[in-house]
C-alpha cells in the first residue's frame, strides 16, 4: 500500500527551464513533507520541507507547493541546472513530523545542457 | 569529513551466512536509523534508536538485530541471510527523533547469492 506516490519515474528538462516534480499522498494524517535528493552511490540529502500549515516554501531555486485538499505536493526547480540531475524522493510524516518518514519511489530528473 | 559513514559499501555473500553492517555518525545526533531500499526502490524504515534505545522496529524479521554500543554507532547484524535480503541498506541520523532533518550514509549494497 503506497501512501506516498511519485508517479513519474523519470523527467527530462532543458537547462534553464523549470523542473516540476510531483508527489501524491493518501494518508490524511500526514502533516509534514520533505524532499530529498540522491546522487548515484550516495545517500539521500535533504533539500526542502513544508509543514501542512503552509502551502508554499521557498529556498533559492527550489520551491515546494502543498495542496492539502488534493493531497498533492510539487517541487519546482527554477532555473534547472545540470547539477540538479539526480533522483528526487518525496517523504511524508504525521503528528507534526514526529512519526517515521514514508518515502515515495523517487523521480529521476535529467537536466540536459 | 563524512558525517554518516557505513561500512562496507558492498557486501556479497551466500544464503545462510551471518553478516554485519556498521554505521557511525560524527554529527553529535541522538537518533539513528536503518532503512532498506528494495528492488522496487522504496526506502523503508527498519529501526530507529534514540540514545542507544530502540524506539521503532517496523515489522522486521528477528534475523535482523540492530546494536547501538553508543549514540554515535548503530550496527546492523543479519543472521541466516536469505535471497530477499538483497537490497541497499542506508543508515541515517538526526538531532532528535523524526522531525529533524535526517542525514544519510552512502548505503551498503547487499547481494545474497
Amino acid at each position: 500500500d503506497q501512501q506516498v506516490k511519485q508517479n513519474s519515474p523519470s523527467l527530462s528538462v532543458q537547462e534553464g527551464r523549470i523542473s516540476i516534480l510531483n508527489c501524491d499522498y493518501t494518508n490524511s494524517m500526514f502533516d509534514y513533507f520533505l524532499w530529498y535528493k540522491k546522487y548515484p552511490a550516495e545517500g539521500p540529502t535533504f533539500l526542502i520541507s513544508i509543514s501542512s500549515i503552509k502551502d508554499k516554501n521557498e529556498d533559492g531555486r527550489f520551491t515546494v507547493f502543498l495542496n492539502k485538499s488534493a493531497k498533492h505536493l510539487s517541487l519546482h526547480i527554477v532555473p534547472s541546472q545540470p547539477g540538479d540531475s539526480a533522483v528526487y524522493f518525496c517523504a511524508a510524516s504525521s503528528n507534526s513530523g514526529n512519526t517515521p518518514l514514508v518515502f515515495g519511489k523517487g523521480t529521476r530528473l535529467s537536466v540536459i545542457a | 569529513d563524512t558525517a554518516v559513514s557505513q561500512t562496507p559499501k558492498y557486501l556479497v555473500t551466500q544464503m545462510g551466512n551471518d553478516k554485519s553492517i556498521k554505521c557511525e555518525q560524527n554529527l553529535g545526533h541522538d537518533t539513528m536509523y536503518w532503512y532498506k531500499q528494495d528492488s522496487k526502490k522504496f526506502l523503508k524504515i527498519m529501526f530507529s534508536y534514540n540514545n542507544k534505545e530502540l524506539i521503532i522496529n517496523e515489522t522486521v524479521p528477528n534475523r535482523f538485530s540492530p546494536k547501538s554500543p553508543d549514540k554515535a554507532h548503530l550496527n546492523l547484524h543479519i543472521n541466516s541471510l536469505e535471497l530477499g535480503d538483497s537490497a541497499v541498506y542506508f543508515c541515517a541520523s538526526s538531532l532528535r527523533t523524526f522531525k529533524n532533518i535526517q542525514y544519510f550514509g552512502a548505503g551498503t549494497r547487499l547481494s545474497v547469492l
